[in-house]
């Protein structure tokens, strides 16, 4: 079946670097979707991307889908700490059972005042 | 507008106790998700409804979990009897079609 690499599992950074993470599959995707989701609460949308090599940025929050559509990357500008929490990539796809959504395991970023 | 609204937020119980997690997605949402969350498998996807019919519960793990949806603004995920393994985080997640998914704060289960 359908699965996601996404890497880095973790990073910590120092506030005001750029961070970047990114999500890769051997199958093909629609759909991508980045997830946020802060501690004790449920994942939020931060940025869908509908189109092979489609670009979309949110405030400080960049992503891409990848021309293959087999990967995307987020990139996150001059980090803050609100920043800190778990990102998640998913890919969703159109076949057998509708709408079907694949998460990666998550990027768990820690940023030091 | 209210989001996706779980309760209880937090659940304790003992091993071979009935646990009901409940539901109420956001109004107007055709799609009702149940996930579940750990550390080791990530989120998995336990079943699904369209229009307050079951899809898909091929990630429902065994006979122990159920899961109805008697309307549209309600939906239980029971586990039955429970055990420590079935400790996590459980989510209920909402959509329209084929949009993305709103993720309601999730129930965090401990099984003793």
């Amino acid at each position: 079946g359908q699965q996601l690499n996404q890497s880095p599992q973790s990073m910590f950074i120092q506030e005001g670097e750029d961070v970047s993470m990114n999500c890769t599959s051997s199958s093909i995707f629609n759909t991508w979707l980045w997830y946020k989701q802060d501690p004790g609460e449920g994942p939020v949308l931060l940025i869908a991307l509908y189109k092979a090599g489609e670009l979309t940025s949110n405030g400080r929050l960049t992503a891409q889908f990848g021309i293959t559509r087999k990967d995307s990357f987020l990139n996150i500008s001059a980090s803050i700490p609100s920043d800190v929490g778990i990102y998640f990539c998913a890919g969703q796809y159109y076949g057998g059972s509708q709408g079907n959504l694949i998460f990666g395991k998550g990027t768990k970023l820690s940023v030091k005042p | 507008d209210a989001g996706v609204i779980q309760s209880p937020r937090h659940e304790v119980t003992e091993m071979g106790q009935e646990v009901t997690l409940r539901c109420k997605p956001i109004s107007g949402h055709d799609y009702l998700f149940w996930y579940r969350q750990t550390m080791m498998r990530g989120l998995e996807l336990l079943i699904y409804f369209n229009n307050n019919v079951p899809i898909d519960d091929s990630g429902m793990p065994e006979d122990r979990f159920s899961a109805k949806m008697p309307n549209a603004s309600f939906s239980t995920l029971k586990i039955q009897p429970s055990e420590p393994r079935d400790s996590a985080v459980y989510f209920c997640a909402s959509s329209l079609a084929r949009d993305y998914r709103f993720f309601g704060p999730g129930t965090r289960l401990t099984v003793l």
